[in-house]
């Protein structure tokens, strides 16, 4: 079954500290992942994804096949960073997004 | 605003009627999608079309539910004899091709009472 899990609903951090939204999936074959991000009363938009390898924000995320994990980090973290986060997939060649639940990250001052 | 836009951004409707949402993607882009999204949960794919052609639909989309984008330009999805669990938010989005950055639209929100 393709599918992707983010196990927090909810992670706090505080300014500064570092940051780490985790993801795992679930998929037969070599998808491609990504993140997308919802800052408050905006659209959703793509964050990055694995196969382009950017640091976007001082983000960077890197596709562990092994562990079937795609988790984002960051080393410090910004106020600004505060926002719901999607890990998503799609397989090569099948353009339809399968999205996680969604993570709200939320800084501390 | 070049990007993705959706009308009506809220609609409330009473269980039973038929609604309507339109979707104008950005200029060019062939790639058109439509997810829906209910509380506490990531956004699901319902169907896309590449230019006017409806390529791939989801067995989320039951027969109440209609897609269609006739001039390979804008989109309409209807749903018919609407259900309170058609209660979500219905995003569209677009690229400009297969494998392309998907651009997110605002979304509807739909409420069924």
């Amino acid at each position: 079954a393709q599918r992707v899990t983010q196990p927090e609903k909810l992670l706090s951090v505080f300014k500064g500290a570092p940051v780490e939204l985790k993801c795992n999936y679930s998929y037969s074959g070599s998808p491609e992942l990504f993140w997308y991000v919802q800052y408050s009363r905006q659209r959703l938009q793509l964050l990055l994804r694995h196969i382009s390898r950017e640091s976007i924000k001082g983000f960077t995320a890197d596709l562990n096949k092994g562990e079937t994990s795609f988790h984002l980090k960051k080393p410090f973290a910004q106020e600004e960073d505060s926002a719901m986060y999607y890990c998503a997939l799609s397989g090569w060649g099948d353009d339809k997004i399968i999205f996680g639940k969604g993570t709200r990250l939320h800084i501390l001052p | 605003d070049t990007g993705v836009s959706q009308d009506p951004r809220h609609k409330i409707t009473k269980r039973g009627q038929n609604v309507t949402f339109r979707c104008d993607p950005i200029s060019e882009h062939n790639r058109l999608y439509w997810y829906r999204q209910t509380l506490g949960q990531g956004p699901e794919f319902l169907t896309y079309f590449q230019n006017e052609a409806q390529l791939e639909k989801s067995r989320l989309l039951s027969d109440r539910f209609s897609a269609e984008r006739p001039k390979g330009s804008f989109s309409t999805l209807e749903i018919q004899r609407t259900e309170q669990g058609d209660s979500a938010m219905y995003l569209c989005a677009s690229s400009p091709g297969a494998e392309d950055e998907q651009f997110f639209g605002p979304g509807t929100r739909l409420t069924v009472l």
